[in-house]
């Protein structure tokens, strides 16, 4: 059964940087692309960003690009994102997700960033 | 930019019948856009219902079907039980790295 561990949340000010990190087992984790989602206090699921496989493509929502960056470490089993110049509205639940065709298979159970000064 | 719509909310009675829908802001929803289904309680991270319109994923209920209704997605509860109040969400695949999510229903089983 697939398991994914999130962490490296916490409080940053306005203007910040954090990576997020998501670990996974259970599953061979190179051979599936992997995603972020992300639930703002209150609000529902919005797509944040996805990558290949092998880490050779990677895919963003519009409110994050430039700012935000997926990666991955297929050795370590550890997806990542990194996350700078934080804005309050980026204040949100981060989850990880595995992904199959057309569709987010697995989840973590999150980990919360909170942007405030 | 693409708008996925849902009910924000819907009414149930135990041991009803429920069909919540998906929808595109502009534009019918077949099962080309492989819409799936995700079941949220508060505090607790999403669980995956139903993909490619009609698979239920594994350990579903299968008092929980989807299926395309008219130009929308639905997902229907059928025998709806106490448990079963909690959001909703769907996610229409519009493409490599370009799934939307719907605004969620909040369901309420009374």
């Amino acid at each position: 059964e697939a398991q994914l561990v999130e962490s490296g949340g916490g409080l940053v000010q306005p203007g910040g940087s954090l990576r997020l990190s998501c670990e996974a087992s259970g599953f061979t984790f190179s051979s599936y692309p992997m995603s972020w989602v992300r639930q703002a206090p209150g609000k529902g699921l919005a797509f944040v960003s996805s990558i290949t496989s092998s880490g050779a493509d990677t895919y963003y929502a519009d409110s994050v690009k430039g700012r935000f960056t997926i990666s991955r470490d297929n050795s370590k089993n550890t997806l990542y994102l990194q996350i700078n110049s934080l804005r309050v509205g980026d204040t949100a639940v981060y989850y990880c997700a595995r992904r199959l065709p057309y569709y987010f298979e697995s989840w973590g159970q999150g980990t919360l960033v909170t942007v405030s000064s | 930019q693409t708008v996925v719509t849902q009910e924000p909310s819907f009414s149930v009675s135990p041991g009803g019948t429920v069909t919540l829908t998906c929808g595109l802001s502009s534009g019918s929803v077949s099962t080309t856009y492989y819409p799936s289904w995700y079941q949220q309680t508060p505090g607790q991270a999403p669980r995956t219902l139903i993909y490619s319109t009609n698979t239920r994923s594994s350990g579903v209920p299968d008092r929980f079907s989807g299926s395309i209704l008219g130009d929308k997605a639905a997902l229907t509860i059928t025998g709806a039980q106490a448990e079963d109040e909690c959001d909703y969400y769907c996610v229409l695949y519009l493409g490599p790295g370009n799934s939307v999510f719907g605004g969620g229903t909040k369901l309420t089983v009374l």
